[in-house]
């Protein structure tokens, strides 16, 4: 099955620097990637994904990488702000979305 | 339009008790799930529902249960709780037509508490 790796497990950064979330998969057939951010307490929600025929999206202040060489991608948030205080999880489906296979989270604090 | 709604939001169980939570959708998803949540683990997949009149085990389908009601509800069912099945389990939904490449939509998750 597919095995995905996330690190860092935790990051600090000050509030306008940047952070980058690296994930690893193993399952050379998966195709997309997303990332979900969940704040305390609340649900996982999506908040960027590629597919394997694109290189790297962005969306404001966030940015989603893939090297399919590599089988890894990475989430980069600059300027970063108290609000994207939160965990990060990614994920590597294959087939069904729902089947995805998480990265075991990321705890991104933003100090003001 | 409620997107995913999973009830309760709260429960405390006794070993060897029995509870089952409720999930329902109304964006007329195909697929559902269900998943639990572990300090530091991420998120592990109990069971699926790829489409109305299927289910499938995933990661971690040890001590539950599941039905596909219908197109919008799909429940989880604990026979008999163990302690160790205290988690926080959230019910996700997706479309999945064509593409395979679709997003997963949350409820707001179920605290559940086995004593």
């Amino acid at each position: 099955g597919e095995n995905v790796e996330q690190h860092p497990s935790t990051l600090s950064v000050q509030e306008g620097d940047s952070a980058v979330i690296k994930c690893t998969y193993s399952d050379s057939a998966s195709n997309y990637f997303p990332w979900y951010k969940q704040e305390l307490g609340k649900r996982p929600q999506l908040i960027i994904d590629i597919r394997s025929n694109v290189g790297e999206k962005k969306d404001q202040r966030i940015a989603v990488t893939l090297n399919k060489t590599a089988k890894h991608f990475s989430l980069h948030i600059t300027e970063t702000q108290p609000e994207d205080s939160a965990v990060y999880f990614c994920a590597a489906p294959r087939g069904h979305a729902g089947k995805s296979t998480f990265g075991d989270g990321t705890t991104l604090t933003v100090k003001p | 339009n409620a997107g995913v709604t999973q009830t309760p939001k709260f429960q405390v169980l006794k070993t060897g008790q029995s509870m089952t939570l409720q999930c329902a959708q109304d964006m007329n998803h195909n697929s559902m799930y269900w998943y639990r949540q572990d300090p530091g683990m991420g998120l592990r997949l109990i069971y699926y529902s790829a489409s109305e009149g299927t289910t499938d085990k995933g990661e971690v389908p040890n001590g539950y249960n599941v039905s596909r009601l219908n197109k919008r509800e799909f429940s989880l069912r604990l026979e008999s709780a163990a302690p160790s099945q205290t988690s926080v389990y959230f019910c996700a939904s997706s479309l999945e037509g064509g593409t395979g490449a679709n997003v997963l939509t949350f409820g707001a998750g179920s605290r559940l508490t086995v004593l």
